[in-house]
């Protein structure tokens, strides 16, 4: 099966950046999202197809693939960007989701 | 605005059945490949299954593979997963979600998402 793997969780000091990553095999070769998910909430897209921010999601928000590992980064980091992180490939005839990584603003 | 709202979950004894629907407005359906994923309580999220815009690729995860069907309805842009032989790892918040991507054929990224609804297996 395939994997991804993300740092179960991560802490930031508010203004700060932040960089989260996501490994697999091959990963570079394969288009890599990421979702956004707070407490009670439904998960939402931060970044697609590695790099690319849909509308109304803060500048702030970038990511990059490469190698076996994708990397999304939240510069200027606020109090409201305190959530879990997952990131997202196909596989195998599969969707994997990374672990997720809970980002903590302190 | 896309909407997306699920409904059907509920409180199943193991072994039993469950369909969960998901009522899409706001875009064109026929036009987009729609996904179900799912999250334990306190867990991650697991991506479930896929069906393309036209129903002709469907995939699951193995885990429910012969278990779960995938289906979609464009007279009431619905998308649906009928659940059979429930198990208690079953268990947890379903959410449908639509891809970015019109006209998929495989899961590219899933940019709108459903409120989730509760399947809880237990006896």
């Amino acid at each position: 099966s395939y994997d991804l793997t993300q740092p179960p969780a991560l802490s930031v000091s508010p203004g700060q950046t932040v960089t989260i990553t996501c490994s697999g095999d091959g990963l570079g070769d394969k288009y890599t999202s990421w979702y956004q998910q707070k407490p009670g909430q439904s998960p939402v897209l931060v970044i697609y197809q590695d790099a690319k921010r849909p509308s109304g999601i803060p500048e702030r928000f970038s990511g990059s693939n490469s190698g076996i590992t994708a990397t999304l980064t939240i510069s200027g980091t606020q109090a409201t960007d305190e959530a879990d992180y997952y990131c997202l490939a196909w596989g195998i005839r599969h969707v994997v989701f990374g672990g997720g990584t809970k980002l903590t603003v302190v | 605005d896309v909407h997306l709202v699920e409904s059907g979950g509920g409180l199943v004894k193991p072994g039993g059945s469950l369909r969960l629907s998901c009522a899409a407005s706001g875009f064109s359906f026929n036009l987009f490949s729609m996904t179900w994923v799912r999250q334990a309580p306190g867990k991650g999220l697991e991506w479930v299954s896929f069906i393309s815009s036209n129903g002709a690729y469907i995939y699951y995860v193995d885990s429910v593979k012969g278990r779960f069907t995938i289906s979609r309805d464009s007279a009431t842009n619905s998308v649906y997963l009928h659940m059979n032989s429930l198990r208690a790892e079953d268990t947890g918040v379903y959410y449908c979600a639509r891809d970015g991507v019109e006209g998929a054929t495989t899961p590219f990224y899933f940019d709108h998402w459903g409120q989730g609804s509760l399947v809880t297996v237990s006896s």
